[in-house]
């Protein structure tokens, strides 16, 4: 299995809503990460987690929460969102020290296209 | 700071004809990781090409080849053949302490 798998696939919010954003891998991977991409632009990272533990986050806005649960799921939880946070999300895997090294490699879901109105 | 410059927004090519795409990259590093990565309409971004700055061969993957040239800093996509399928956003991508750094993206478009 080589998939990583994010669901839903599209979300529609309020501004007062929470909502979450799931992802699963079952790589083995012990690398996650968040990422937003706005349409016709490279991804942004948001948030990487390492061992389960947050290593890295990218100044993100509180109203973006993450979540590691087991080495297999990552969670972005939203809360009172703004409509320029409409994007599409995208979350990776990888082993530890990736993308770099001689055999490593970020494996991408289809991400979850958000609109909040 | 580390930078990629993708100067080509849009491309188009006849099918089964060649395209290159221009990749260049600003860094002082000596050892380090290129990508390209391709995003079709489904939204996955997906690995096409990966070179190893210490290796002076260029990395090839069936259809798809590369141009590093590590002196000038510059690291084109060849697709040859070109098929339907290869029509995306292509994104080069320079890995820095294990973090990406995206250039702006190519649209590739496919005349059939």
């Amino acid at each position: 299995d080589t998939e990583v798998t994010q669901t839903p696939k599209h979300l529609v919010m309020g501004m007062t809503n929470k909502k979450s954003l799931k992802c699963e891998q079952h790589m083995g991977h012990r690398a996650m990460y968040w990422y937003k991409q706005k349409a016709k632009k490279p991804p942004e990272l948001m948030f990487v987690y390492s061992y389960e533990k947050l290593s890295i986050n990218e100044s993100v806005p509180s109203r973006f929460s993450p979540e590691c649960p087991n080495s297999s799921l990552l969670n972005l939880h939203l809360h009172a969102l703004q409509p320029e946070d409409s994007a599409l999300y995208l979350c990776a895997s990888s082993q530890v020290g990736a993308p770099g090294g001689p055999d490593e490699k970020l494996f991408f879901g289809s991400g979850t296209q958000l609109s909040v109105l | 700071a580390q930078t990629v410059t993708q100067s080509q927004p849009e491309m188009s090519v006849q099918e089964a004809e060649t395209v290159t795409l221009s990749c260049t990259y600003d860094t002082s590093e000596s050892d380090y990781y290129l990508f390209w990565y391709k995003q079709p309409p489904s939204r996955q971004m997906i690995l096409v090409i990966r070179q190893e700055a210490y290796k002076q061969q260029n990395a090839t993957e069936n259809r798809f080849s590369v141009n590093f040239q590590k002196a000038a800093k510059s690291f084109s996509l060849k697709i040859s053949d070109s098929q339907l399928g290869d029509a995306a956003m292509y994104f080069c991508a320079f890995d820095s302490n294990y973090q990406l750094i995206w250039g702006a993206g190519t649209k590739l478009i496919i005349k059939p």
